[in-house]
């Protein structure tokens, strides 16, 4: 079982709905990531989330809004979705970067979210 | 963005046969690690290297990294149905905690 938790598994949202994906790990993890994954391909780094301040947006469009509401938990919140947005949403964690040099811990993901945009 | 070359894109083989996939790049990394996704799940951590020249197993899984650290490869021991999956590899460098992925191999297994 992934000790990183997502939620729902699956969503399918016509494109002038609002919803939200949820994440939360209980590892003590500092770091928290969105990343979208489109079938047979590697994940895409979204939204990168070091001790509860954004500190990486890989130019993701503004339909898209993360929030850190506790160093448990991320959200991703959808507005006004497309077509070309239906992928698997995967939430990660790990210890961020340190204060005094880098921080390599691996990241550990959860099994995802499967949107679909109608 | 960029991507490691990761080969080969995809492996057919028997039950009981060894598997070798690798990764290369033309630039350093300070971290590589091995991932396994199966369908309808998440990427599952395999192996992580930290050292260039470390070598590191798993069970039947053997991992290295690159002595020039740039590149590493993954061995998988007498294979069984459940090795079926995408493996990725991945880099990380020194600073910040961005992973760079290959395109990842298809690992089919013939019973």
């Amino acid at each position: 079982d992934t000790e990183v938790t997502q939620t729902p598994k699956h969503l399918v949202m016509g494109m002038t709905n609002k919803k939200s994906l949820k994440c939360e790990q209980h590892m003590g993890h500092r770091a928290m990531y969105w990343y979208k994954q489109k079938a047979k391909k590697p994940p895409e780094l979204m939204f990168v989330y070091s001790y509860e301040k954004l500190s990486i947006n890989e130019s993701v469009p503004s339909r898209f809004s993360p929030e850190c509401p506790n160093s448990s938990l991320l959200n991703l919140h959808l507005h006004a979705l497309q077509p070309e947005d239906s992928a698997l949403y995967l939430c990660a964690s790990s210890h961020p970067k340190s204060g005094t040099g880098y921080s390599n811990q691996p990241q550990h993901f959860g099994d995802g979210t499967r949107l679909s945009i109608l | 963005g960029q991507q490691l070359n990761q080969s080969p894109q995809s492996m057919f083989i028997q039950e009981g046969e060894d598997v070798s996939m690798n990764c290369t790049s033309s630039s350093i990394f300070n971290t590589w690690l091995w991932y396994k996704q199966e369908p309808g799940e998440g990427p599952v951590l395999l192996i992580a290297l930290y050292k260039a020249g470390e070598l590191t197993s798993n069970g039947r899984l053997t991992a290295q990294f690159g002595i020039t650290r740039k590149d590493s490869f993954l061995n998988i021991s007498a294979s069984i149905p459940s090795d079926v999956g995408i493996y990725f590899c991945a880099g990380q460098k020194g600073y910040g905690n961005k992973l760079v992925f290959g395109a990842g191999t298809i690992l089919r297994v013939k019973s």
